[in-house]
């Protein structure tokens, strides 16, 4: 069955930071993968997906993550961490008709001054 | 161009009692998931409707059901509610079935006492 696992439930970077959040899936088929981020109090929006094409997917708000295979990995970053993106963050990969997602727990993400 | 909106936001109910939840789809969407969210949690899949007929459900007992309406509109309804349902519930409409991308509501949060 596909799934993903998000290592850390909780990630502190400082303001101007390397923000690094770690998503491995398992797919028994090439996955298609999506990084979400929810804000307090809102549903989830879309930051960036992969669909086999590059592997260096680029999103918005600055963020970006690259399709691994060999690791089964799909870590999100953003090279400089701003205020505005404390919030929770979902990793999710697709099922095998590719028409329903799967998420992971999520990460919350806390930028300190 | 009209995003997903749900209603309502927020109700209390007690156990053992049924609830409703409404969702109107993205402009052009045919297809509609549901999600619950419980606190500090991530999205589960509750089920998926496309042009009106079921596409698909998660590990929810029957006592959760839905309904897709010709204008693509969705309804979830909760029976015999319990203490463990309460949650947010998150509609997400898609363009087609592995379209891959989800637009969320916002959720309807509902309480159980």
């Amino acid at each position: 069955a596909q799934s993903v696992t998000q290592l850390g439930s909780h990630v502190s970077v400082s303001e101007g930071a390397l923000v690094l959040l770690r998503c491995n899936y398992s797919s028994s088929v090439p996955p298609y993968l999506f990084w979400y981020v929810q804000y307090p109090n809102q549903g989830l929006q879309l930051l960036l997906k992969y669909t086999s094409a590059a592997t260096l997917v680029k999103g918005i708000n600055g963020f970006e993550a690259e399709f691994k295979k060999s690791e089964t990995s799909f870590h999100l970053t953003k090279p400089s961490a701003h205020m505005s993106d404390a919030a929770e963050y979902f990793c999710a990969v697709s099922d095998l008709g590719r028409d329903k997602i799967i998420f992971g727990k999520g990460t919350r993400l806390h930028i300190l001054p | 161009e009209t995003g997903v909106t749900q209603s309502p936001t927020h109700l209390i109910k007690t156990r053992g009692q049924q609830v409703t939840l409404r969702c109107s789809s993205q402009s052009g969407h045919n297809t509609v998931s549901w999600y619950q969210q419980a606190l500090g949690q991530g999205p589960q899949f509750i089920f998926q409707y496309y042009r009106e007929e079921e596409n698909g459900r998660g590990n929810f007992p029957p006592r959760f059901s839905g309904l897709q309406f010709p204008n693509y509109s969705s309804e979830l309804n909760v029976n015999a509610l319990e203490l463990d349902d309460s949650a947010l519930y998150l509609c997400a409409s898609s363009l087609d079935r592995g379209a891959g991308e989800l637009f969320f509501g916002e959720g309807s949060r509902l309480t159980v006492l």
